[in-house]
């Protein structure tokens, strides 16, 4: 089962920040967090382990709540870079390493 | 150090007819996966593999097979395509030693099935 990002789009100005939230319904010890630009391939930023442990990456960074079985993603301060989609894959465990990715955000930053 | 590579990069098909898609990586990674993306659906998962000679279903596996016969190479099926099968194919690969392994992406094939 996919899980489930909000919101679907965000249209920001540069400078503003934003918030992607990503929520399952199962268990997770793991949320890997990509972008993808158009036409191009996802591209990894963060992942964030069983723990509520919190990372960063310059001014993105990331949080996972394990008991609401939910991740969020802040970018603050957005760059016109920041543009592109924004994909949660969730891991539920079990023997092999693969990932359930949900329908991704849509974050479109001007100028 | 390329990475994952795709072949093709674009292709066109009649219905009925079959192809292979070609995903190689060179990071001796033990883990491979194909994913189609389709709009507003994300990436799903159609087949991966956890070593050379293994192959394994996802998500949406019908219509498609896979065969891992050399640990670099993992390649994808359609032996006989239709225009559901339309989308923008995705390999991935990563260590596979634990859930905090990275996937890393090739470039992607768009496929159109007439």
């Amino acid at each position: 089962q996919q899980p489930v990002q909000s919101p679907q789009a965000v249209i920001l100005r540069e400078g503003e920040d934003a918030v992607i939230n990503c929520s399952s319904s199962k268990a997770l010890y793991s949320v890997h967090w990509y972008r993808q630009k158009h036409g191009e391939a996802p591209v990894f930023l963060m992942i964030l382990l069983k723990g509520g442990e919190q990372k960063g990456h310059e001014k993105i960074s990331a949080s996972f709540n394990e008991k609401k079985q939910q991740s969020s993603l802040y970018l603050t301060a957005s760059q016109l870079s920041y543009s592109g989609t924004y994909f949660c894959g969730t891991d539920s465990g079990g023997s092999n390493y693969k990932l359930t990715f949900g329908k991704g955000t849509l974050l479109t930053v001007n100028p | 150090n390329a990475g994952v590579t795709q072949t093709p990069k674009f292709r066109v098909l009649k219905t009925g007819q079959s192809m292979t898609l070609l995903c190689a990586q060179d990071m001796n990674h033990e883990y491979m996966y194909w994913y189609r993306q389709d709009p507003g659906m994300g990436l799903r998962l159609i087949h991966y593999s956890v070593g050379e000679g293994t192959t394994a279903k996802g998500e949406v596996p019908d219509g498609y097979n896979v065969s891992r016969l050399k640990k670099q190479n993992f390649l994808l099926g359609l032996e006989s395509a239709a225009p559901s099968q339309t989308s923008v194919y995705f390999c991935a690969s990563s260590r596979g030693t634990s859930v905090a392994d990275t996937q890393y992406f090739g470039p992607g094939t768009r496929l159109t099935v007439l």
